[in-house]
């Protein structure tokens, strides 16, 4: 089974730092990684993917994520924090038969002025 | 392009009463639909999966049951509400391939 593990329930970072959301991936084949993102009270928007490729991914909104399998690692990134980045980020993992994903707990991220 | 779509987008329900959340999908034939509740606080929880008309796989076993009456539309039902159903319901879909992409949700509250 494919489960992911995102570190820091919340993140805090000043505008214009760097945001870096961690999440962790237990696979027992290649996965595929997501990252979305959910603005309150609206549904899931997909930021980025890593199916196969290029292990530097790049997304929406400035954000990228590298697939790392030796750490088993698909930190996302974003060199410059914008106030409306603050939102909840979701890690999920797929197991490639394209039927479930499996998400993590998400990371709310704040951004202070 | 294509679109999903969820109604009511807010439900205030009183225990005991019954429920029935739609979700429909336009611009493209047979998705692979999904339901989850996000209960605060908590992770994506995924309720049920449907590959066609009729075929349903539920993943937890509880009180809400889904049927897919149309290629392009998921119901969530449930007979008698408890107030551990309140929560956040998202449908999503995916054309066949990983990703999945999600409606804009409905917001359950069982008084």
């Amino acid at each position: 089974a494919q489960s992911v593990t995102q570190l820091g329930s919340h993140v805090s970072v000043s505008e214009g730092a760097l945001v870096l959301l961690r999440c962790n991936y237990s696979s027992s084949v290649p996965p595929y990684l997501f990252w979305y993102v959910q603005y309150p009270n609206q549904g899931l928007q997909l930021l980025l993917k890593y199916t196969t490729g290029a292990t530097l991914v790049k997304g929406i909104n400035g954000f990228e994520a590298e697939f790392k399998k030796s750490e088993t690692s698909f930190h996302l990134t974003k060199p410059s924090a914008h106030m409306s980045d603050a939102a909840e980020y979701f890690c999920a993992v797929s197991d490639r038969s394209g039927y479930a994903l499996n998400f993590g707990k998400g990371t709310s991220l704040l951004v202070t002025p | 392009s294509q679109t999903i779509h969820q109604w009511p987008a807010t439900l205030v329900q009183p225990v005991g009463s019954p429920l029935s959340l739609e979700c429909t999908v336009e611009g493209t034939s047979n998705p692979n639909l999904y339901w989850y509740r996000q209960a605060a606080g908590r992770g994506l929880q995924l309720l049920f999966y449907s590959v066609g008309i009729g075929q349903i796989s539920s993943e937890v076993p509880q009180n809400l049951s889904a049927s897919r009456p149309q290629d392009r539309q998921f119901i969530l039902s449930s007979k008698k509400l408890l107030l551990s159903d309140s929560g956040f319901y998202l449908c999503a879909w995916n054309p066949g391939t990983n990703e999945q992409y999600f409606g804009p949700g409905t917001r359950l509250t069982v008084t």
